[in-house]
């Protein structure tokens, strides 16, 4: 049974870059899509992009366009994700999360436990 | 851009039916799924396609949607099943959106 490990908790400082990476354990996420997504204390859940690992083809959302970058390691099953320029906006809990085909616009199957970010001086 | 309406909160007396409301332009036309989120929880899918429930999930869940809502329903409504609710949608321009949210609350 595939489950998505994440890295452990990070703090930065402002202006500084983090990068969490999740891995599939006891499968592969060849044939689907890797997305992150991350949640503000006590706020909704905000989506960053997405890769399609077998096509290596990432998707962001605008707001974060820029800034973050979404990367895949076919060997490992493990997905990365980069965040730069951080400010203390960008405090959150960070989830990465499967769609179970090769596609965009699928439903999210599958998510890891979250890696905790804090950004202070 | 897309954007998903969803109550802040509903609250539902236990072992009645609590129904959540998803708005957006046209939703009829998009796929719709769930997710539950427990406090200090990652998010747990409940509903997808609007009315597909993931195996695990019970019956007294089910989902419709229909021109620019969808709603989740949870019938015979218990204390396990309060959480925050999410909506979500694929949009051609702005790609995954989620709604922002609604809070459930058994009585």
């Amino acid at each position: 049974q595939v489950q998505l490990v994440q890295s452990g908790a990070e703090v930065r400082k402002p202006g500084s870059s983090v990068k969490v990476s999740c891995t599939a354990s006891g499968g592969t996420v060849s044939n689907s899509a890797i997305g992150w997504v991350r949640q503000a204390r006590g706020q909704g859940l905000e989506w960053m992009g997405a890769i399609i690992p077998i096509y290596t083809t990432a998707k962001y959302a605008q707001k974060f366009q820029g800034r973050v970058t979404i990367t895949t390691d076919k060997s490992t099953s493990t997905t990365y994700m980069e965040l730069r320029s951080l400010t203390s906006d960008d405090t959150a809990m960070y989830y990465c999360a499967r769609s179970p085909t090769p596609h965009w616009g699928d439903k999210f199957d599958l998510w890891g436990r979250g890696t905790s970010i804090t950004v202070s001086p | 851009s897309y954007e998903l309406t969803q109550p802040v909160s509903v609250s539902v007396a236990l072992g009645q039916t609590a129904r959540i409301p998803c708005g957006g332009s046209d939703m009829g036309s998009k796929n719709v799924h769930w997710y539950q989120q427990r406090p200090g929880q990652a998010p747990v899918l409940v509903m997808y396609r609007d009315n597909i429930r993931p195996s695990g999930i019970p019956e007294r869940f089910s989902g419709s949607n229909s021109g620019n809502t969808a709603t989740l329903t949870i019938s015979r409504a218990q204390v396990g099943d309060e959480a925050d609710y999410y909506c979500q949608v694929w949009d051609t321009t702005t790609a995954w959106v989620f709604g922002g949210g609604t809070k459930v609350t058994v009585l």
